[in-house]
């Protein structure tokens, strides 16, 4: 069965660095998105994409965070010069279309741990 | 704006003992709500939805009837078991437009004894 998958599993990194997280979606999907969970809060929307370009972002999506799908297979979240506060599981998702009828199909997440 | 609230976990539950976790949310637009759960080291999986007022949504066992009057969305299962302990997370999105995004809730652990 297809699934979504995210690399790498875990990430360490220090305060100021950039990270990039990538997810290879389901192969026909057209719809990707990244969410966060901060441990003990809830699961947030980060940003939306489609065609090639962001459809919707939250707050949070600020100038440190940009999404990018380098080649047909992978789309990665990169975060410029990470702070303490980004330390938070990161999920992708993706679906064929949008819509409440098409559903998001999330990756196992990537743990970041800001040092 | 939107939200979801669960109830907060962790719950320990007994083989075949009965399951509510409850749900309740808020929301600007007509809202289609959603479970989905997440087993240890996997990705979160839709286990069931409703798009409308009095629709139920049902699977595996689980069923959630989406409440308008009461704005609620709690998950039932009769009999519960070992392989159901995961993260159960309720969520909402509101229908129409271009707006995709899933709002969920804190998550609630369910541990389920032999």
């Amino acid at each position: 069965e297809p699934e979504v998958t995210q690399t790498p599993s875990h990430q360490v990194t220090q305060m100021g660095q950039e990270v990039i997280l990538r997810c290879v979606p389901i192969s026909n999907h057209l719809y990707f998105y990244w969410y966060r969970q901060i441990l003990g809060q809830k699961v947030e929307f980060l940003v939306s994409f489609y065609n090639n370009e962001i459809s919707e972002k939250s707050e949070i999506f600020d100038d440190q965070f940009s999404v990018e799908r380098p080649d047909g297979s992978n789309f990665t979240l990169k975060i410029r010069s990470t702070k303490l506060e980004d330390s938070a599981m990161y999920f992708c998702a993706s679906s064929y279309q949008g819509g409440v009828y098409n559903e998001q199909f999330f990756g196992p997440g990537t743990r970041l741990t800001v040092l | 704006g939107n939200s979801v609230t669960q109830m907060e976990g962790p719950v320990t539950l007994s083989e075949e003992a009965f399951l509510t976790i409850n749900c309740t949310y808020t929301a600007t637009g007509y809202p289609s709500l959603f479970w989905y759960v997440q087993y240890p080291g996997e990705g979160l999986q839709l286990l069931l939805k409703a798009t409308k007022a009095d629709d139920k949504g049902s699977n595996k066992g689980f069923e959630a009837t989406y409440r308008k009057e009461t704005t609620s969305f709690h998950l039932e299962k009769g009999s519960v078991q070992v392989s159901d302990s995961a993260v159960y997370f309720c969520a909402l999105m509101i229908a129409g437009g271009s707006n995709y995004k899933l709002t969920f809730g804190k998550g609630t652990l369910l541990t389920v004894n032999p």
